[in-house]
Protein backbone atom coordinates (compact mmCIF):
# COMPACT_ATOMS: atom_id res chain seq x y z
CA UNK A 1 0.00 0.00 0.00
CA UNK A 2 1.84 3.21 -1.30
CA UNK A 3 -0.64 5.79 -0.04
CA UNK A 4 0.73 8.75 -2.24
CA UNK A 5 3.32 9.30 -4.04
CA UNK A 6 4.56 12.06 -6.20
CA UNK A 7 6.95 12.29 -8.99
CA UNK A 8 9.30 13.52 -9.57
CA UNK A 9 11.23 13.81 -6.33
CA UNK A 10 13.58 16.51 -7.58
CA UNK A 11 13.73 18.74 -10.30
CA UNK A 12 15.48 21.81 -11.85
CA UNK A 13 14.16 23.95 -14.32
CA UNK A 14 14.97 27.09 -16.06
CA UNK A 15 12.87 30.15 -15.88
CA UNK A 16 10.18 29.97 -18.33
CA UNK A 17 10.16 26.26 -18.71
CA UNK A 18 7.00 24.24 -17.85
CA UNK A 19 6.10 20.93 -16.16
CA UNK A 20 3.75 18.65 -14.63
CA UNK A 21 3.97 17.24 -10.96
CA UNK A 22 2.00 14.19 -11.01
CA UNK A 23 0.34 12.59 -7.44
CA UNK A 24 -1.36 9.64 -7.16
CA UNK A 25 -3.05 7.64 -4.16
CA UNK A 26 -4.67 4.17 -3.79
CA UNK A 27 -6.43 4.64 -1.17
CA UNK A 28 -10.04 5.80 -2.37
CA UNK A 29 -10.22 8.81 -1.55
CA UNK A 30 -12.01 11.77 -2.51
CA UNK A 31 -10.08 14.64 -1.65
CA UNK A 32 -6.88 16.04 -2.74
CA UNK A 33 -4.82 18.69 -2.80
CA UNK A 34 -2.01 20.62 -3.71
CA UNK A 35 0.29 22.64 -1.21
CA UNK A 36 3.68 24.69 -1.61
CA UNK A 37 6.32 25.41 1.20
CA UNK A 38 9.26 27.34 1.25
CA UNK A 39 11.92 27.36 3.27
CA UNK A 40 11.23 27.99 7.31
CA UNK A 41 7.09 28.64 6.16
CA UNK A 42 4.19 26.68 7.02
CA UNK A 43 1.96 25.05 3.95
CA UNK A 44 0.25 27.07 1.69
CA UNK A 45 -2.63 25.72 -0.16
CA UNK A 46 -1.97 25.94 -4.15
CA UNK A 47 -5.09 23.80 -5.49
CA UNK A 48 -7.52 21.37 -3.97
CA UNK A 49 -10.22 18.84 -5.83
CA UNK A 50 -12.85 17.87 -3.31
CA UNK A 51 -14.21 15.49 -5.89
CA UNK A 52 -13.31 13.69 -8.98
CA UNK A 53 -14.34 16.16 -11.85
CA UNK A 54 -13.64 19.14 -9.45
CA UNK A 55 -11.27 21.60 -8.86
CA UNK A 56 -11.04 24.71 -6.39
CA UNK A 57 -8.11 27.36 -5.71
CA UNK A 58 -6.62 27.71 -2.75
CA UNK A 59 -4.15 30.45 -1.32
CA UNK A 60 -1.66 30.71 -3.73
CA UNK A 61 -2.58 29.36 -7.18
CA UNK A 62 -1.59 32.32 -9.53
CA UNK A 63 1.37 30.06 -12.01
CA UNK A 64 -0.76 26.56 -11.53
CA UNK A 65 -3.54 25.13 -13.01
CA UNK A 66 -4.27 21.91 -11.74
CA UNK A 67 -6.07 18.43 -13.29
CA UNK A 68 -8.44 16.14 -11.17
CA UNK A 69 -7.53 13.24 -14.29
CA UNK A 70 -9.43 10.59 -12.64
CA UNK A 71 -9.71 9.45 -8.69
CA UNK A 72 -6.32 8.53 -8.62
CA UNK A 73 -4.52 11.22 -9.91
CA UNK A 74 -3.91 15.16 -9.70
CA UNK A 75 -1.68 16.80 -11.45
CA UNK A 76 -0.29 20.63 -10.94
CA UNK A 77 0.92 22.00 -13.93
CA UNK A 78 3.40 24.82 -14.45
CA UNK A 79 3.23 26.46 -17.19
CA UNK A 80 6.31 28.91 -17.20
CA UNK A 81 8.22 28.94 -14.09
CA UNK A 82 9.39 31.95 -12.25
CA UNK A 83 12.33 31.97 -9.73
CA UNK A 84 9.55 32.32 -6.65
CA UNK A 85 7.99 28.95 -7.50
CA UNK A 86 11.32 26.98 -6.12
CA UNK A 87 9.93 25.32 -3.10
CA UNK A 88 8.89 21.89 -2.25
CA UNK A 89 5.36 20.71 -3.40
CA UNK A 90 3.08 18.43 -1.60
CA UNK A 91 0.53 16.39 -2.34
CA UNK A 92 -2.23 15.13 0.24
CA UNK A 93 -5.59 13.49 -0.08
CA UNK A 94 -8.36 12.76 2.34
CA UNK A 95 -11.22 10.99 2.71
CA UNK A 96 -14.76 12.10 3.77
CA UNK A 97 -14.99 13.68 6.57
CA UNK A 98 -16.83 12.21 9.83
CA UNK A 99 -19.79 13.06 9.20
CA UNK A 100 -19.63 11.23 5.92
CA UNK A 101 -17.94 7.89 7.22
CA UNK A 102 -14.57 9.07 7.63
CA UNK A 103 -12.45 11.60 9.56
CA UNK A 104 -10.84 14.12 6.91
CA UNK A 105 -7.63 13.57 7.80
CA UNK A 106 -5.11 14.22 5.51
CA UNK A 107 -1.80 11.87 4.11
CA UNK A 108 0.99 13.66 2.55
CA UNK A 109 3.56 12.48 0.01
CA UNK A 110 6.88 12.66 0.35
CA UNK A 111 7.12 15.69 -2.00
CA UNK A 112 8.60 17.11 -4.58
CA UNK A 113 11.49 19.79 -4.36
CA UNK A 114 11.73 22.00 -7.35
CA UNK A 115 14.20 24.53 -7.93
CA UNK A 116 14.10 27.49 -10.70
CA UNK A 117 16.75 29.05 -11.60
CA UNK B 1 -12.05 29.10 9.33
CA UNK B 2 -11.08 30.42 12.40
CA UNK B 3 -7.48 31.46 12.47
CA UNK B 4 -4.96 29.96 15.51
CA UNK B 5 -1.87 31.37 17.54
CA UNK B 6 0.81 28.93 18.90
CA UNK B 7 4.19 29.98 20.48
CA UNK B 8 7.05 29.79 17.72
CA UNK B 9 9.19 27.11 19.83
CA UNK B 10 9.30 25.08 22.84
CA UNK B 11 12.22 22.81 24.45
CA UNK B 12 10.98 19.73 26.46
CA UNK B 13 13.18 17.32 27.97
CA UNK B 14 13.52 13.76 26.55
CA UNK B 15 10.84 11.19 28.57
CA UNK B 16 8.53 14.12 30.17
CA UNK B 17 5.49 15.03 28.49
CA UNK B 18 5.13 18.18 26.23
CA UNK B 19 2.54 20.47 26.30
CA UNK B 20 1.46 22.58 23.23
CA UNK B 21 -1.09 25.17 23.29
CA UNK B 22 -3.01 27.01 20.90
CA UNK B 23 -5.32 29.64 21.14
CA UNK B 24 -8.27 30.02 18.46
CA UNK B 25 -10.49 32.40 20.44
CA UNK B 26 -12.87 33.31 17.48
CA UNK B 27 -14.17 29.54 16.63
CA UNK B 28 -17.08 28.50 15.34
CA UNK B 29 -19.26 26.17 16.82
CA UNK B 30 -19.22 23.41 13.63
CA UNK B 31 -14.97 23.87 13.02
CA UNK B 32 -12.93 21.24 14.87
CA UNK B 33 -9.71 21.84 15.94
CA UNK B 34 -6.60 19.54 14.14
CA UNK B 35 -3.27 18.59 15.43
CA UNK B 36 -0.30 17.68 12.91
CA UNK B 37 3.36 17.44 12.82
CA UNK B 38 6.11 17.80 10.29
CA UNK B 39 9.10 16.18 10.84
CA UNK B 40 12.26 17.75 9.50
CA UNK B 41 11.21 17.98 5.41
CA UNK B 42 8.25 15.01 5.45
CA UNK B 43 5.00 15.27 4.75
CA UNK B 44 3.08 16.55 7.54
CA UNK B 45 1.31 14.13 9.96
CA UNK B 46 -1.85 13.41 10.98
CA UNK B 47 -2.22 13.49 14.83
CA UNK B 48 -5.31 14.07 16.59
CA UNK B 49 -8.39 16.26 16.35
CA UNK B 50 -11.86 16.95 18.10
CA UNK B 51 -14.46 19.06 18.49
CA UNK B 52 -15.27 19.89 22.35
CA UNK B 53 -14.72 16.50 24.21
CA UNK B 54 -10.91 15.54 25.28
CA UNK B 55 -9.18 13.46 22.70
CA UNK B 56 -6.99 10.72 23.29
CA UNK B 57 -5.27 8.26 21.19
CA UNK B 58 -2.05 6.72 20.47
CA UNK B 59 0.05 9.78 20.03
CA UNK B 60 -1.32 11.95 22.07
CA UNK B 61 -4.22 13.99 24.13
CA UNK B 62 -5.66 16.78 22.82
CA UNK B 63 -7.49 18.84 25.75
CA UNK B 64 -10.32 21.75 25.09
CA UNK B 65 -11.62 23.94 27.53
CA UNK B 66 -14.70 24.48 27.95
CA UNK B 67 -15.48 27.45 25.86
CA UNK B 68 -12.96 25.97 22.83
CA UNK B 69 -11.52 29.05 22.66
CA UNK B 70 -7.87 27.29 23.57
CA UNK B 71 -6.60 23.74 22.97
CA UNK B 72 -3.31 22.00 24.40
CA UNK B 73 -1.72 18.96 22.47
CA UNK B 74 -0.19 16.53 24.87
CA UNK B 75 2.46 14.05 23.90
CA UNK B 76 2.75 12.12 26.99
CA UNK B 77 6.47 10.85 26.93
CA UNK B 78 8.52 12.73 24.39
CA UNK B 79 11.22 11.04 22.76
CA UNK B 80 13.76 12.57 20.37
CA UNK B 81 11.50 11.34 17.63
CA UNK B 82 8.86 13.74 18.90
CA UNK B 83 11.19 16.91 17.72
CA UNK B 84 8.94 18.30 14.64
CA UNK B 85 7.25 21.50 13.90
CA UNK B 86 3.21 21.31 15.24
CA UNK B 87 0.17 22.95 13.76
CA UNK B 88 -2.84 23.60 14.98
CA UNK B 89 -5.39 24.38 12.75
CA UNK B 90 -9.30 25.33 12.86
CA UNK B 91 -11.55 23.65 10.28
CA UNK B 92 -15.10 22.74 9.43
CA UNK B 93 -15.98 19.71 7.76
CA UNK B 94 -15.52 20.12 4.58
CA UNK B 95 -13.52 23.07 4.39
CA UNK B 96 -9.56 22.67 3.01
CA UNK B 97 -7.50 22.87 5.51
CA UNK B 98 -4.98 25.47 5.98
CA UNK B 99 -1.43 25.86 7.93
CA UNK B 100 -0.01 28.05 9.75
CA UNK B 101 3.46 28.45 10.87
CA UNK B 102 3.53 26.10 13.69
CA UNK B 103 5.20 25.30 16.93
CA UNK B 104 9.03 24.10 16.60
CA UNK B 105 9.02 21.55 19.36
CA UNK B 106 12.48 20.49 20.31
CA UNK B 107 12.88 17.38 22.52
CA UNK B 108 16.43 17.40 24.51
CA UNK B 109 17.93 14.83 25.78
Amino acid sequence: NAGVTQTPKFQVLKTGQSMTLQCAQDMNHNSMYWYRQDPGMGLRLIYYSASEGTTDKGEVPNGYNVSRLNKREFSLRLESAAPSQTSVYFCASSARDRGYGGRGELFFGEGSRLTVL
Amino acid sequence: DAKTTQPPSMDCAEGRAANLPCNHSTISGNEYVYWYRQIHSQGPQYIIHGLKNNETNEMASLIITEDRKSSTLILPHATLRDTAVYYCIVRAYGNKLVFGAGTILRVKS
